[in-house]
């Protein structure tokens, strides 16, 4: 069955410091993969998305991801946070047939000063 | 502009009624679909639309029911039937319907609704 795990509910990290959010996912087929960021009691924004080709994915924001698939994660990074990120991310893995996403439940960023 | 809209951003419902939420999309996009939002458990599907006048069950489908009688159009009610239905609801769409490809969901802002 496929499914995301986002290990860790909430990070908190100080601005100007290195992020790395981590995603692994059970999926039978080839992965379509997925990040979004979701500020509170707005929608999601797609950040960046994995369909083929080049395992590094570049994002919105400043934002990257690696696909891999011996580990089946698709962990994202920023190298340098800013106190504008602290949101919500989601991992999501999309089927190929029919289109049905499946999400993590979510890590919650908090950004200090 | 071009993007999915949801109405109203908050619903207030007391309980044994019905309520319909309303999402519309002017990106062209085949498919459609509404996302249950609970604080801890990430986003669940209730139903989705990938066609006018067709639509599928998601993973929690029951005391909510939907229709899809244009292509822009996906309202969702929340019958009396839905047990706990205070949540926050998303409504997505994607370019296309799937079949053996998987296309990108965008979201709307989403509606909160508390039952008093």
């Amino acid at each position: 069955a496929q499914s995301v795990t986002q290990p860790d509910i909430h990070i908190t990290v100080s601005e100007g410091a290195s992020l790395e959010l981590r995603c692994n996912y059970s999926y039978g087929a080839t992965p379509y993969l997925f990040w979004y960021v979701q500020s509170p009691g707005q929608g999601l924004q797609l950040l960046l998305k994995y369909f083929s080709g080049d395992t590094l994915v570049q994002g919105i924001k400043g934002f990257e991801a690696e696909f891999k698939r011996s580990q089946s994660s698709f962990n994202l990074r920023k190298p340098s946070v800013h106190w504008s990120d602290a949101a919500e991310y989601f991992c999501a893995v999309g089927a190929n047939t029919g289109n049905q996403f499946y999400f993590g439940t979510g890590t919650s960023l908090t950004v200090i000063p | 502009d071009g993007g999915i809209t949801q109405s109203p951003k908050y619903l207030f419902r007391k309980e044994g009624q019905n309520v319909t939420l309303s999402c519309e999309q002017n990106l062209n996009h085949d498919a459609m679909y509404w996302y249950r939002q609970d604080p801890g458990q990430g986003l669940r599907l209730i139903y989705y639309s990938q066609i006018v006048n067709d639509f599928q069950k998601g993973d929690i489908a029951e005391g909510y029911s939907v229709s899809r009688e244009k292509k822009e159009s996906f309202p969702l009610t929340v019958t009396s039937a839905q047990k706990n239905p205070t949540a926050f609801y998303l409504c997505a769409s994607s370019m296309r319907s799937g079949g053996t490809s998987t296309d990108t969901q965008y979201f709307g802002p989403g509606t909160r609704l508390t039952v008093l």
